[in-house]
């Protein structure tokens, strides 16, 4: 596998559920990111982790819970959801957290809330 | 805070024809600029970047931007456009500020290609 992978691609789960996200890279990057893609609004940055530590919480619900065990893996633990949840969520994985790292995606985890 | 507009939702070429993605941002110093492309089912590619230096970038696929800051824009072109190139695209902007920053997406100009 190369670049940065998500699993599952697509997952249907019911407001009671509990399940998690997945997402490992494989490019030696230092700081992973979760961001949610809705429709007909502009990509919205989640979580950030650099070095396994949390960088930023972008006043995400509780009801998402991220965990980055080490560099290359990143979770998104998700539980008692609404169906306004349901979007894309796409991983991303940089160098650094600098602004002039790039960032490169996954192809993304498409939630479905019922 | 730093913003990107995306005037066109989406937009319809022909096949052969030339192609331009408009973009303008708000930012209050030197911005960092992108033009992702995600095609359906895909995650976001970066198609190319400016940072500082020419105005002029050259990017993957064919694709080049202009940043010009004066008006604030940076369009995304293509001479030609092929059927391939079908997808959704988004401008970024990131403050310039070093560490701790973030990318700020458009909403996105989806693209069809007509054959």
């Amino acid at each position: 596998e190369t670049g940065v992978t998500q699993t599952p691609r697509h997952l249907v789960m019911g407001m009671t559920n509990k399940k998690s996200l997945k997402c490992e890279q494989h490019l030696g990057h230092n700081a992973m990111y979760w961001y949610k893609q809705s429709a007909k609004k502009p990509l919205e940055l989640m979580f950030v982790y650099n070095f396994k530590e949390q960088t930023e919480n972008n006043s995400v619900p509780s009801r998402f819970s991220p965990e980055c065990p080490n560099s290359s893996h990143l979770f998104l633990h998700l539980h008692t959801l609404q169906p306004e949840d349901s979007a894309l969520y796409l991983c991303a994985s940089s160098q650094g957290e600098s602004s002039t790292d790039t960032q490169y995606f996954g192809p993304g985890t498409r939630l479905t809330v019922l | 805070a730093q913003s990107v507009t995306q005037p066109d939702i989406h937009i319809t070429v022909s096949e052969g024809a030339s192609l331009e993605l408009r973009c303008n941002y708000s930012y209050g110093a030197t911005p960092y600029l992108f033009w992702y492309v995600q095609s359906p089912g895909q995650g976001l590619q970066l198609l190319l970047k400016y940072f500082s230096g020419d105005t002029l970038v050259q990017g993957i696929k064919g694709f080049e931007a202009e940043f010009k800051r004066s008006q604030s824009s940076f369009n995304l072109r293509k001479p030609s456009v092929h059927w391939s190139d079908a997808a959704e695209y988004f401008c970024a902007v990131s403050n310039s500020g070093g560490s701790n920053y973030k990318l700020t997406f458009g909403k996105g100009t989806l693209l069809t290609v007509n054959p």
